[in-house]
């Protein structure tokens, strides 16, 4: 069965280094979202792309997250500078892109900041 | 802006019970797609069980069932002969349907505790 992949699965950094995740969502699926999930909360959308054009990123915090995904298929979800306030965890999902349709969500990466 | 709010933290229940997890939403539209995710320790979220906003039929998954109170703002997920395997954190999810710009917005979630 297709997966949603995600990469690192884990990663720490410390405060003002740069960091950057990787998402490989199921083949085909237009619609791509970048959430982050606080420990004990859930889920917030931080970016949704269809194809390779941002559709969403209002809650992206731009003067230090940045997302891409340049050929519409895989993403990168880059912060620079890491702060404490950061660690959570990066999700990511996909789906078909239509109206209503079921998000799939990867693994997640764990990210630690000291 | 769309708010979800899911007032129970964490629920137990005995094994093969039933339970229920409550949901409420603020939204000032009409049509609207309500879901529930099930984030099981240290795996993938995955879905439960999905409603359109349109339907007054309340959607049933095997197991699972929501009442659905569209007046309300209501959206409560029934687990019936809860298995051990139902442990996991539940999350309520709110998606508009607006068009182009569709990211879920989360309650906090719900532990479920299934006792043996």
């Amino acid at each position: 069965e297709a997966e949603v992949a995600q990469s690192p699965r884990y990663k720490i950094t410390e405060k003002s280094q740069a960091v950057a995740f990787w998402c490989d969502p199921i083949s085909g699926h237009a619609t791509l979202y970048w959430y982050r999930q606080i420990l004990g909360q859930g889920p917030e959308l931080l970016v949704q792309f269809q194809d390779e054009s941002v559709v969403d990123d209002s809650q992206l915090p731009k003067d230090r997250f940045s997302a891409e995904r340049l050929k519409g298929v895989d993403s990168t979800l880059k912060i620079q500078p890491a702060e404490l306030g950061d660690s959570a965890m990066y999700l990511c999902a996909s789906s078909l892109g239509r109206e209503g349709y079921e998000q799939y969500f990867g693994p997640g990466t764990r990210l630690t900041v000291t | 802006a769309q708010t979800v709010t899911q007032s129970q933290p964490e629920m137990s229940v005995q094994e093969a019970e039933t339970v229920t997890l409550s949901c409420t939403y603020d939204t000032s539209e009409s049509d609207y797609y309500l879901f529930w995710y099930k984030q099981p320790p240290s795996r993938q979220m995955i879905l439960v069980i999905r409603q359109e906003a349109y339907k007054q039929q309340n959607a049933t998954e095997n197991r699972f069932s929501v009442n659905f109170q569209k007046a309300a703002k209501s959206f409560s997920l029934k687990i019936s002969d809860s298995q051990l395997g139902d442990a996991a954190m539940y999350f309520c999810a709110y998606m508009s349907s607006a068009g182009g710009a569709d990211g879920l917005t989360f309650g906090k979630g719900t532990h479920l505790i299934i006792q043996p």
